[in-house]
This record gives structure tokens, sequence and C-alpha cells, in this order.
């Protein structure tokens, strides 16, 4: 039972130009949402979050978009940097009232990879 | 402050053997997570402390894998009885309250042969 799906495995952009990473969701209790990134070897690192009462948040090149009728969510990186080549996870969190602790259900993530 | 950190980095280990993890959160953070990460998967929840609390545990968790976090510091992990199928990267988290300060480890990546 897949809760939270990224169906690209990977992406391919351009220097310079616009990534959009995709997540889909099914649980209609998740309410806030998290994208982290991952180089090989080393643990998730933070990248941007949004609760279910908003529908953007930015932060610098990073903006998520949560349209919660569709129960999709989305992160745009413009623009795209070599740098930011790594697997982008998509997790989601059920915690209103503090009843799930923080447990947070990922996908399976999308390699993106920017070529110079 | 230096994160989250994880011990061993690697490990191999033959089938049947028991292995133990270590995690140290960061200093201030009251909330442990363990989770774990399969080729081409993302991480998924294995247990949560509060403190020395063990307050939720995934049904992934069978009953050779065991957690601790005495004095609501430190946590360890052990695997009893390996089995290839326990090959993956487990993951430590810590945060301060709820999803804030939410911080991964680096991970300790298992191997069974």
């Amino acid at each position: 039972d897949q809760q939270v799906k990224q169906n690209s495995p990977s992406l391919s952009v351009q220097e310079g130009r616009i990534s959009i990473l995709n997540c889909d969701y099914t649980n209609s209790m998740f309410d806030y949402f998290l994208w982290y990134k991952k180089y090989p070897a080393e643990g998730p690192t933070f990248l941007i979050s949004i609760s279910s009462i908003k529908d953007k948040n930015e932060d610098g090149r990073f903006t998520v978009f949560l349209n919660k009728s569709a129960k999709h969510l989305s992160l745009h990186i413009v623009p795209s940097q070599p740098g930011d080549s790594a697997v982008y996870f998509c997790a989601a969190s059920a915690d209103a009232g503090g009843t799930s602790y923080g447990k947070l259900t990922f996908g399976q993530g999308t390699i993106l990879t920017v070529h110079p | 402050d230096t994160g989250v950190s994880q011990d061993p980095r690697h490990k191999i280990t033959k089938r049947g053997q028991n292995v133990t993890f270590r995690c140290d959160p960061i200093s201030e953070h009251n909330r442990l997570y363990w989770y774990r990460q399969t080729l081409g998967q993302g991480p998924e929840f294995l247990t949560y402390f509060q403190n020395e609390a063990q307050l939720e545990k995934s049904r992934l968790l069978s009953d050779r894998f065991s957690a601790e976090r005495p004095k609501g510091s430190f946590s360890t992990l052990e695997i009893q009885r390996t089995e290839q199928g326990d090959s993956a990267m487990y993951l430590c988290a810590s945060s301060l309250n709820h999803l804030y300060g939410y911080t991964f480890g680096s991970g300790t990546r298992l191997t069974v042969v």
C-alpha cells in the first residue's frame, strides 16, 4: 500500500531551466508534507515543507505547491544547478493532534540530473 | 551541535549473526526515529522514541528487531539472527518537537552475506 508515490523515477534537466518533481498521495489524513534531498552515502537532507493549510511555500530557488483536492504536490527548482543533482524524496505526515508523533511516509524518490 | 551521528557507517555480517547499530541524536532533541531504506525505495518508518519511551513500532519491526533508548539519549537498534532480507540502509533521525528540526543521520549500511 504505497500511500505516497513519485511516479517519475528520474528527471533530466538543463542547467538554468526549471526542474519540476511531482508527488501524489492517497491518505487524506496527511496534513504536512516535506521534500528531502539525498546524496549517495548520506542521509536525507531537509529542503522545504508545506502545511495542508497552505497551497504554496517558497524558499529561495525552491517552491512547493500543494493541491489538496488532487492529493498532489510538486517541487519546483528555478534555476536548476548541477549541484542540485541528487535523489529527491517527498514525505508526508498525518500528525494533526500529535497522534502519529512525526512518523514520515516517503515516496520512492526521483533521481534529478542537472546537465551543465 | 554535530548533527545526528550513526555508527558504524557500514556493517557486513554473515547470515544468522546478531548486529547492533548506534544512533546519537542532536543533544536537545527528545524525539528519535529509526527508518530502513532498501534500494530504489524511500525510507520506511520502523520505530519512534520520545525520550526513553518507545511509543510506536512498525509492523516491519519483526521479533528479531529490538530498539532501546536508555536515559533518553543515544539509541541502539539490534537485529538478531540476521537474514539476507535485512540488508538495507538503517537511518536514524531526531527532532525537537513534532516535525521541527527533523534531521537524519548518514545511516548504517548493513550487508548480510
